[in-house]
This record gives structure tokens, C-alpha cells and sequence, in this order.
């Protein structure tokens, strides 16, 4: 039982492009979503969050979209960087703290 | 701030033998979770703590599985008797609810455990 789905395992994308990273949740009772990135070897670290009462977040080269009546969230990243390469984790909350992650996309950067 | 610590980053042992991991989480953080990577179920959540008390092991994959918090700056997760299919990455993370905002989680290094 997934309740959130990152559907695309990896993505490649050339540097200063943007990258777009999807993520659809089955649970209408989330109320606040996460992203966070994770390189190799270490663990991940938190990118940027939306709570489900607005539909856009920003932060930087980072935005995160968030359309609740398709249960489907975005994190876009432009421009890209090669330093972006990593595994990106959607992640979702219920109220309290028990976080759901997705499982994750790798995304490459290519110079 | 040294952010969470966990030990060992990486663990070998044989089917049947117990193994233990360790985890300080992030001082004045109030919540700690253990969770599990593997390729077959990406990140899972095992268990979550709050002032040293559990409060959520669904997904304590069976009773091999145990974890606890004696203190605020420390926390166990045991694996009694040990088998192949427990191979993978173990995450310890802290949060706090001291500051507001989304309450983000603070990640570990993980333990690399291999179970032959």
C-alpha cells in the first residue's frame, strides 16, 4: 500500500535546464509535504516543504507545486546544476510526525 | 552541532547473531524515528519516539525487531536473531517541535548492515 508514489526511478537532465520531479499521494488526510535529496553514503537532508492549504512554495532554484484535487505535488529546480545529482525523496504527513516517503527518483545532471 | 550520530556506519554478520545499532540524536530534539532503505521498499518507517516514549512501531517488520530510548541523547534499535533479508540501510533521524515550520527531519549517515 503506497501512499506516495514517485512513478519515475530516474531522470536526466542538461545542465541549465529545469528539472521536474513528480510525486502523487493516495491519502487526502496529508496535510504537509516534503522533499528532501540524498547523495550517496549519506543520509538525506530536507529541500523544501508546502503545506496542503497553499499551492506553491518557493525557495531559491527550488519551487515546489502542489495540486490537491489531481493528489499530485512537483519539485522543479532551475537552473540545474550537476551538484543537484542525487536521489530526491517526496515525503508526506497526516498530522503528527509519521512520515510517509516515496521512493525516490535519482536525477542526473549532465555538464 | 555534530547532527545525528549513528554507529557503526557499516555492520557484516552471520544469520542468527544479534546486532544492535546506536543512534545520539540531535541535542533538544524531541522526536526520533528509525527508518530502513532498501531497493525493494525504498524508506521505510520502523518506529518513532517522543520524549523517549514510542509511539508508533507499525512498522516494526516483526518481533526480531526492537528498539528503544533510554535517554533523550540515545536509542537502540536490535535485531535478534539477525537474517539475509535484514541486509540494508539503517537511518536514525531527529526532529523538534521547539521551532515551528515543517518540523523537518535531521538525517543520520546510516548504518550499512549485511546480513550473510
Amino acid at each position: 500500500d503506497q501512499q506516495v508514489k514517485q512513478n519515475s526511478p530516474s531522470l536526466s537532465v542538461q545542465e541549465g535546464r529545469i528539472s521536474i520531479l513528480n510525486c502523487d499521494y493516495t491519502n487526502s488526510m496529508f496535510d504537509y509535504f516534503l522533499w528532501y535529496k540524498k547523495y550517496p553514503a549519506e543520509g538525506p537532508t530536507f529541500l523544501i516543504s508546502i503545506s496542503s492549504i497553499k499551492d506553491k512554495n518557493e525557495d531559491g532554484r527550488f519551487t515546489v507545486f502542489l495540486n490537491k484535487s489531481a493528489k499530485h505535488l512537483s519539485l522543479h529546480i532551475v537552473p540545474s546544476q550537476p551538484g543537484d545529482s542525487a536521489v530526491y525523496f517526496c515525503a508526506a504527513r497526516a498530522g503528527g510526525f509519521k512520515t510517509i516517503f516515496g521512493a525516490g527518483t535519482r536525477l542526473f545532471v549532465k555538464a | 552541532d555534530a547532527g545525528v550520530i549513528q554507529s557503526p556506519r557499516h555492520e557484516v554478520t552471520e544469520m542468527g547473531q544479534e546486532v544492535t545499532l546506536r543512534c545520539k540524536p540531535i541535542s533538544g530534539h524531541d522526536y526520533l524515528f528509525w527508518y530502513r532503505q532498501t531497493m525493494m521498499r525504498g524508506l521505510e518507517l520502523l518506529i518513532y519516539f517522543n520524549n523517549n516514549v514510542p509511539i508508533d512501531d507499525s512498522g516494526m517488520p516483526e518481533d526480531r525487531f526492537s528498539a528503544k530510548m533510554p535517554n533523550a541523547s540515545f536509542s537502540t534499535l536490535k535485531i535478534q536473531p539477525s537474517e539475509p533479508r535484514d541486509s540494508a540501510v539503517y537511518f536514525c533521524a531527529s526532529s523538534s517541535t521547539g521551532t515551528g515550520g515543517p518540523y523537518e527531519q535531521y538525517f543520520g549517515p546510516g548504518t550499512r548492515l549485511t546480513v550473510t
